[in-house]
């Protein structure tokens, strides 16, 4: 089956960094996203990896490796309006789009 | 404000009830996506068009159907809803059917109850 793991909470302090990862076992592989859910929001586009590697924006990172099946979001510098539910989401070779259940992120002053 | 626009915001019908959502994409944008949002499974994909074909299926239930007009506007049709069915249903947009360039952008959402 399909399948996307990612912690369900995190907690970091304000000014840090924090990594939130995600493993995915899916049929096929065609790029990985990133998005952001702020409560009672719609999902907004972070990031897109289709190759192994690091691509930077701003204060977010994402990381693709795809022999392991991993991926991770690194945010820099947080800050409070970073609060929010970060979701990894994997596109198959059906271009189906499977999402994990996200990541719940408490910033802490 | 992503561009993407859903109709309407708030829905509350009954079960056994049909109804229909709207969804009008960016200007430009030719692929059209839904998705399902309930509290205990996330987010779901159900279906995405490219220029008025069906491009992709996700576990969308035969009681829903979908298609995207000439206009490249958008509408999910739910049919012979359960309680079940109560979620936030999200539109996003994007420029192309696929590949790097595919940034996908979310509508507001419409919330279904049903009771």
């Amino acid at each position: 089956g399909q399948n996307i793991d990612q912690p369900t909470e995190m907690t970091a302090t304000e000014g840090a960094i924090v990594q939130i990862n995600c493993t995915y076992q899916t049929s096929g592989f065609n790029g990985l996203f990133w998005y952001q859910q702020h409560a009672g929001e719609a999902p907004t586009f972070l990031s897109y990896n289709v190759l192994d590697g690091l691509e930077e924006k701003g204060r977010f990172s994402s990381f693709l490796s795809r022999s392991k099946g991993y991926s991770y979001l690194l945010l820099k510098e947080l800050q409070m309006k970073d609060s929010a539910s970060y979701l990894c989401a994997v596109r198959d070779s059906d271009d189906k789009i499977i999402f994990g259940k996200g990541t719940r992120l408490h910033i802490l002053p | 404000d992503s561009g993407v626009t859903q109709t309407p915001k708030h829905l509350i019908t009954a079960t056994g009830q049909r109804v229909t959502l709207r969804c009008s994409p960016r200007s430009g944008d030719l692929s059209v996506y839904w998705y399902q949002q309930s509290l205990d499974q996330g987010l779901q994909f159900l279906i995405q068009y490219y220029n008025g074909e069906e491009r992709a299926k996700g576990n969308i239930l035969e009681r829903f159907s979908a298609q995207q007009f000439p206009d490249l506007h958008s509408e999910l049709n739910l049919s012979s809803l359960e309680l079940g069915d109560s979620a936030l249903y999200f539109c996003a947009s994007s420029a192309v059917a696929g590949g790097a360039l595919d940034t996908q952008y979310f509508g507001p959402g419409t919330r279904l109850t049903v009771l």
